[in-house]
């Protein structure tokens, strides 16, 4: 079946220090693939997505390439804010088997310090 | 602005009294999913709506229940809700059909409390 696997948090950083959580993902067909936002005490906002192969999704400064390859889609930042502090969710739709419903990571908490 | 709405946002309930949780929506979506999200984890995906139709998970308890009157609006029944209920519940819209791979856009969440 389809999964998505992220590293594990927690991330701790320093204000404008650069971010990479990696995201991993296994899937029967052809899936799309998005990274959510979770801010404290909030439900999930989308950061960005990738429809294909060598897209690169990219929102706020934050970037991910859907590299069918590697099956991955890691995100990145060049300098983080304190504002950034989140928890962030890899995901999958995937084009077969279940191809209704988001699979999520386990959600990487990041925080960031001035 | 379009969104998802979530009421209440905090609910308080007793153990095995009945609750029910709303969402509404003004996207006009035809997709409507509810997801129950526990401490430190991925949202689970209960069921989904599209349209009319019902689509239960095969893992979700008996214990949970949706209605959909129309499209702007979805409800979340806990018929007897014990402890291990307690948990931020998000509604979440998606353009249809469900294969198409849109993105869902989430409401603030309920979190149930089962005292």
């Amino acid at each position: 079946g389809d999964s998505v696997t992220q590293m594990e948090g927690p991330v701790t950083l320093s204000e404008e220090a650069f971010l990479t959580i990696n995201c991993t993902y296994t899937a029967t067909g052809y899936p799309s693939l998005f990274w959510y936002v979770q801010y404290p005490g909030e439900g999930l906002q989308l950061l960005l997505k990738a429809t294909k192969a060598d897209d690169k999704g990219s929102n706020k400064g934050f970037e991910a390439t859907y590299r069918k390859e590697t099956t991955s889609f890691h995100l990145e930042k060049g300098s983080v804010q304190v504002s950034d502090s989140a928890v962030y969710f890899c995901a999958l739709k995937d084009s077969g088997g279940s191809n209704y419903k988001l699979t999520f990571g386990k959600g990487t908490l990041l925080t960031v310090n001035p | 602005d379009a969104m998802v709405i979530q009421n209440p946002r905090y609910q308080v309930t007793q153990f095995g009294k009945p609750v029910t949780l709303s969402c509404s929506q003004t996207l006009n979506h035809n997709v409507m999913y509810w997801y129950q999200q526990k401490s430190s984890q991925a949202p689970k995906l209960l069921f989904h709506y599209y349209d009319k139709d019902f689509n239960n998970e095969a893992d979700t308890p008996d214990n949970f229940q949706s209605r959909r009157p129309n499209t702007s609006f979805c409800f979340l029944d806990i018929r007897s809700p014990g402890l291990g209920d307690a948990a931020m519940y998000l509604c979440a819209t998606s353009r249809g059909p469900p294969s198409l791979n849109t993105e869902a856009f989430f409401g603030q969440g309920t979190r149930l409390t089962v005292v």
